[in-house]
């Protein structure tokens, strides 16, 4: 099946800073590509849609200016937590698809914020 | 909207035990995929199967096996022998095939299945 890369797979950050993500599709192009939360013992949570070369479509809830999504090529999306707290601390699982194929999953980013 | 149940937030076996785990869905749309995944400690999604809404066929894969019953909206998977590696959060999801431009993929809150040994 298609590879879709994290990095990082974890980091810890201070409060008040802001963090990046990275997601990679390694092998297709991924013209859609997703951004879910998840808390501990949760369900995956999806944060927001993005179609390369577009804005991304956040779901209801989600603060688009402290969740800033970017994708700006057919193999790299990232995800900026602005201005991070603790209460940001979380899974984070990108998801990558060709058109309206299979959609791929990334390893998952642990954000924690001290 | 779509909606995805899975009612065993839990379940304890032991090994050797065969486990179903259930999940019923709740659509509008006549077309549409359902998948399950495994997620083990290490947190990364591991695909496990897809089957379209047309194909009501069971399917067996090793010690996995799947039902899907349209009828009752019902598509549960059953570890037969299970094993202490199949120990993870297990979850069910829907995806409507032609509603959107998105696709969005629904999933259930998850079924913990622990097997002891």
């Amino acid at each position: 099946g298609a590879v879709v890369s994290q990095h990082p797979s974890w980091v810890i950050c201070k409060s008040g800073t802001s963090v990046k993500i990275e997601c990679r599709s390694l092998d297709f192009q991924a013209t859609t590509m997703f951004w879910y939360r998840q808390f501990p013992k949760q369900s995956l949570m999806l944060m927001a849609t993005s179609n390369e070369g577009s804005k991304a479509t956040y779901e209801q809830g989600v603060e688009k200016d402290k969740f800033l999504i970017n994708h700006a090529s057919l193999t790299l999306s990232t995800l900026t937590v602005t201005s991070a707290h603790p209460e940001d601390s979380s899974f984070y699982i990108c998801s990558a698809r060709f058109l309206e194929y299979e959609q791929y999953f990334g390893p998952g980013t642990r954000l924690t914020v001290t | 909207a779509q909606k995805v149940t899975q009612a065993q937030t839990e379940i304890s076996v032991v090994e050797k035990e065969d486990v179903t785990l259930d999940c019923v869905y709740e659509t509008r749309d006549t077309t549409y995929y359902l998948f399950w995944y495994k997620q083990p400690p290490s947190g990364e999604l591991v695909f496990l199967i897809r089957r379209n809404s047309f194909d009501e066929q069971n399917e067996i894969s090793g010690r996995y096996s799947w039902n899907f019953q349209k009828s009752t909206s019902s598509f549960n998977f059953t570890i037969t022998a299970s094993q202490v590696v199949d120990s993870a959060v297990y979850f069910c999801a829907l995806r409507e095939i032609f509603g959107g431009s998105n696709y969005k993929l629904t999933f259930g809150k998850g079924t913990l299945l622990t097997v002891n040994p």
